[in-house]
């Protein structure tokens, strides 16, 4: 089974706009933690947010909010005041703790998102 | 500075040549781990350490072996084994939370 769905299509944003990138997830570990990963045309996987299960309030960092719904098992991206930097595509992981603290991550298949100015 | 160095950007290879991956930590991390990216794809995990002299099959581990004999470093094999591996390979280290990435390697075999 698919541990973590990614299926928007292609997202577009105007700059300056409020963008909410969707991530479901699937497991039967109590104890998990959530990650957001930006990857530019470069290449390189840029951390950007992390939750944990257990976490009372929903992550923030700078223009990045995780919207967390754990009934629902969704962890949503939100990118406040778009910037044309922010045109990549976005990846959503998880890791399940029971399998130790360093245990791998679960990666979706990733969401392209283009800024229009 | 701290961080994870991939070397070399762009490696390119004969078909049936073995070939080696470099991937260098200084953040002190106990745990590495390769992954191997496809075009318009994620991610898929293909072998990880969670300490120095052992390690783990990922998802797609058959045509690839890793060492680990330092805590810095964690290098790939690509073997001749492997089907179809013009692919792009990043490494990545983790410490509790945090997983962090390298810059990754763009494999071309020809």
């Amino acid at each position: 089974a698919q541990k973590i769905t990614q299926t928007q299509p292609g997202m577009f944003v105007q700059e300056k706009e409020a963008v909410t990138l969707d991530c479901t997830y699937d497991t039967s570990d109590p104890s998990y933690g959530l990650f957001w990963y930006k990857q530019p045309s470069s290449g390189e996987m840029i951390f950007l947010i992390y939750q944990g299960s257990y976490d009372q309030q929903n992550a923030t960092e700078g223009r990045y909010s995780l919207n967390f719904q754990k009934a629902r098992k969704s962890a949503n991206l939100v990118i406040s005041a778009s910037q044309l930097g922010d045109s990549a595509m976005y990846f959503c992981a998880m890791r399940e703790i029971a399998a130790g603290a360093n245990s791998k991550l679960t990666f979706g298949k990733g969401i392209t998102l283009s800024v229009r100015p | 500075d701290g961080g994870i160095t991939q070397s070399p950007k762009y490696l390119f290879r004969k078909e049936g040549q073995n070939v080696t991956l470099s991937c260098e930590q200084n953040l002190n991390h106990d745990a590495m781990y390769w992954y191997r990216q496809d075009p318009g794809q994620g991610l898929r995990l293909i072998y990880y350490s969670q300490i120095v002299n052992d390690f783990q099959k990922g998802d797609i581990a058959e045509g690839y072996s890793v060492s680990r004999e330092k805590k810095e470093s964690f290098p790939l094999t690509v073997t001749s084994a492997q089907k179809n591996p013009t692919a792009f390979y990043l490494c990545a280290s983790s410490k509790r939370n945090e997983q962090f990435f390298g810059p990754g390697t763009r494999l071309t075999v020809l």
